[in-house]
């Protein structure tokens, strides 16, 4: 099976940082990742697919980049709203696997 | 709109069964992939299983193999997660989610989910 390492696990930032978070893939997936959004007792939501690709709807500060076995989600101005928690998830082969997660907290 | 609707959470004992159920409305379900994935108290996200439209192909984690069994109901714009032989670690929220019918993307829209309690 792939694994997702996803981090880091946790980060603290403030109001217009710019955030970056990383999933590295223990083998290559070509650009089948996708990111997600969750807050506390919600679903999660789908903010970027195809590594890069964002979401209809989803605001144009956030971006996705990567190919092969290293991806990143960038925040470039972090708002009140995107406190919250993040995953990738691998697609290129069973079984699907979520990144452990990054929880974005306010500083 | 697309809506996925799960039920059939609740508290069962350790050995016990329990039947999910989604339903799905606002899209062409017998067309769709579909997934459950479930979250356990304060921790990450763990895809369970998914169903190919018609049901050709059917996958499980390994932590579920031999105990839960998908199935979905295209008449009935249902899908369903039975699971048997319940044990502790399985208490989580379980979502039903849908894959878009593009290869190149993941798992695009969420149910809201129900929690399995799994306790004596």
């Amino acid at each position: 099976d792939i694994q997702m390492t996803q981090s880091p696990s946790s980060l603290s930032a403030s109001v217009g940082d710019r955030v970056t978070i990383t999933c590295r893939a223990s083998q290559g997936i070509r650009n089948d990742l996708g990111w997600y959004q969750q807050k506390p007792g919600k679903a999660p939501k789908r903010l970027i697919y195809a590594a890069s690709s964002l979401q209809s709807g989803v605001p144009s500060r956030f971006s996705g980049s990567g190919s092969g076995t290293e991806f990143t989600l960038t925040i470039s101005s972090l708002q009140p709203e995107d406190f919250a928690t993040y995953y990738c998830l691998q697609h290129n082969s069973y079984p699907p696997v979520f990144g452990g997660g990054t929880k974005v907290e306010i500083k | 709109e697309v809506q996925l609707v799960e039920s059939g959470g609740g508290l069962v004992k350790p050995g016990g069964s329990l039947r999910l159920s989604c339903a799905a409305s606002g899209f062409t379900f017998s067309s769709y992939s579909m997934n459950w994935v479930r979250q356990a108290p304060g921790k990450g996200l763990e895809w369970v299983s998914s169903i190919s439209s018609s049901s050709s192909y059917i996958y499980y984690a390994d932590s579920v193999k031999g105990r839960f069994t998908i199935s979905r109901d295209n008449a009935k714009n249902s899908l369903y997660l039975q699971m048997n032989s319940l044990r502790a670690e399985d208490t989580a929220v379980y979502y039903c989610a849908r894959d878009p019918n593009d290869e190149r993307q993941p798992i695009d829209y969420w149910g809201q989910g129900t929690l399995v309690t799994v306790s004596s």
